[in-house]
């Protein structure tokens, strides 16, 4: 069984803060991470899909960066919006595998 | 991006009943589908991968007898939940990795037995 840990489990931060959460993964058989966001009421859906250690990933004011020898990925969101509000999901894939294995992951309220 | 189409989002059945979920593709085929089931404040668990035309391959620890999973087409996967049983209310949700980079999810299907 892959233990993919995420932390914390729930967040709470004010408009306009910058905040960053924790995916910690098997350092061996890596193959890659993913982050996924996942508003209330809609499907998951795909940040940033990670391959190589040292990356580093940005979409808008959201970014990633992974380091597979040790087993971890940070997620950053700067000046947090209401509207990120969202729990936000790590999956790892290993090389020998077609599933992914998801943290629990991390519940972002960000209050206006 | 691709769809994935889950329905029925919500469902209430009486204990001893069966119930069937939709994962359909929409504008793409999907060889394989993955069905996943979360219960409250964990991750989303693996219960199956859902072959097109073969027999499912099931997680350790899921009955494959009362969580049938039929994959008869390139865009639907179906999965049924027989016998239902109020340990079965759960949450459940499709996935597809179509180009083997990121899944692309239905909407879930929130489980409720009576």
């Amino acid at each position: 069984i892959l233990n993919v840990e995420q932390s914390p489990q729930s967040l709470h931060v004010q408009e306009g803060d910058s905040t960053n959460f924790t995916c910690s993964f098997p350092s061996s058989n890596f193959y890659a991470l993913h982050w996924y966001r996942w508003e209330t009421a809609k499907s998951p859906e795909a940040l940033f899909v990670m391959t190589l250690n040292g990356d580093e990933k940005k979409k808008g004011r959201i970014s990633a960066t992974l380091n597979t020898k040790e087993g971890y990925s940070y997620l950053y969101i700067k000046g947090s919006q209401p509207e990120d509000s969202a729990t936000y999901l790590c999956a790892f894939l290993a090389g020998s595998a077609r599933q992914l294995t998801f943290g629990s992951g991390t519940q972002l309220t960000v209050l206006p | 991006g691709a769809v994935v189409s889950q329905h029925p989002s919500r469902v209430i059945c009486k204990s001893g009943t069966s119930v069937k979920i939709e994962c359909r593709s929409l504008d793409f085929q999907a060889t394989t589908m993955f069905w996943y089931r979360q219960f409250p404040k964990q991750s989303l668990m693996l219960m199956a991968t859902s072959n097109e035309g073969s027999k499912a391959t099931y997680e350790q620890g899921v009955e494959k007898d009362k969580f049938l999973i039929n994959h008869a087409s390139l865009t639907l996967s179906t999965l049924t939940v027989t016998s239902a049983h109020p340990e079965d209310s759960s949450f459940y949700i499709c996935s597809a990795r179509p180009w083997d980079t990121e899944a692309f999810f239905g909407q879930g299907t929130r489980l409720t037995v009576v």
